[in-house]
């Protein structure tokens, strides 16, 4: 059984600050790793996505993968009330699927 | 570039009436399709997928069914609905090994 395990929040950060969102994965084979968000009622879109460990870094948004203790993180800089979503964790493993954690609540107060 | 498109948006259905969702994909071809089911305030749940034309592959036993007709047509179906099959699904596509791009999804009420 694979599983993906986030923080179900919610996350209240000020407006400004740093959101880190983190995730863990128990499929050891998982070789991607994508973050999508999703507004409330609205379907998910793709934000970041990592292969290799270490960060990678797009905007404002830094994904964080260390493969070893199957771990990848969001870091969102400068939050803005705009950031305020779900933010799911999303490892590929065999044949392409991906298996989605429950999501992690974020709010950013103005 | 790529679109997805999803109908209806939102559909309120009886239980024991049939289902009929369709997913269409413009501007790619052969891509692989997916259907998801999100339950209330819950994770994405992996329904079925198909690589191509009448390939499908289920990935949790349901009284839900897919087809795929053509190429970039997947359509989920059921017979008899049930109220657990109440939820928001969405349908993805994606090419190899690239992420998956979502639909703006169906939200079902059962009642």
């Amino acid at each position: 059984q694979k599983e993906v395990e986030q923080n179900s929040g919610p996350l209240s950060v000020p407006e400004g600050a740093i959101a880190s969102l983190n995730c863990t994965y128990s499929d050891r084979g998982s070789q991607s790793f994508f973050w999508y968000r999703q507004y409330s009622g609205k379907s998910p879109e793709l934000i970041m996505f990592i292969y290799s460990n270490g960060d990678k870094e797009d905007g404002r948004f830094t994904a964080q993968l260390n493969k070893a203790s199957q771990y990848v993180s969001l870091l969102i800089r400068d939050s803005q009330p705009s950031d305020s979503a779900t933010y799911l964790c999303a490892p590929k493993g065999a044949g392409n699927m991906l298996t989605f954690g429950g999501g992690t609540r974020l709010m950013v107060k103005p | 570039s790529q679109t997805i498109h999803q109908w209806p948006a939102t559909l309120v259905q009886p239980v024991g009436s049939p289902l009929s969702l369709e997913c269409t994909v413009e501007g790619t071809s052969n891509p692989n399709l997916y259907w998801y089911r999100q339950a209330a305030g819950r994770g994405l749940q992996l329904l079925f997928y198909s690589v191509g034309i009448g390939q499908i592959s289920s990935e949790v036993p349901q009284n839900l069914s897919a087809s795929r007709p053509q190429d970039r047509q997947f359509i989920l179906s059921s017979k008899k609905l049930l109220l657990s099959d109440s939820g928001f699904y969405l349908c993805a596509w994606n090419l190899g090994g690239e992420p998956q791009h979502f639909g703006d999804g169906t939200r079902l009420s059962i009642l």
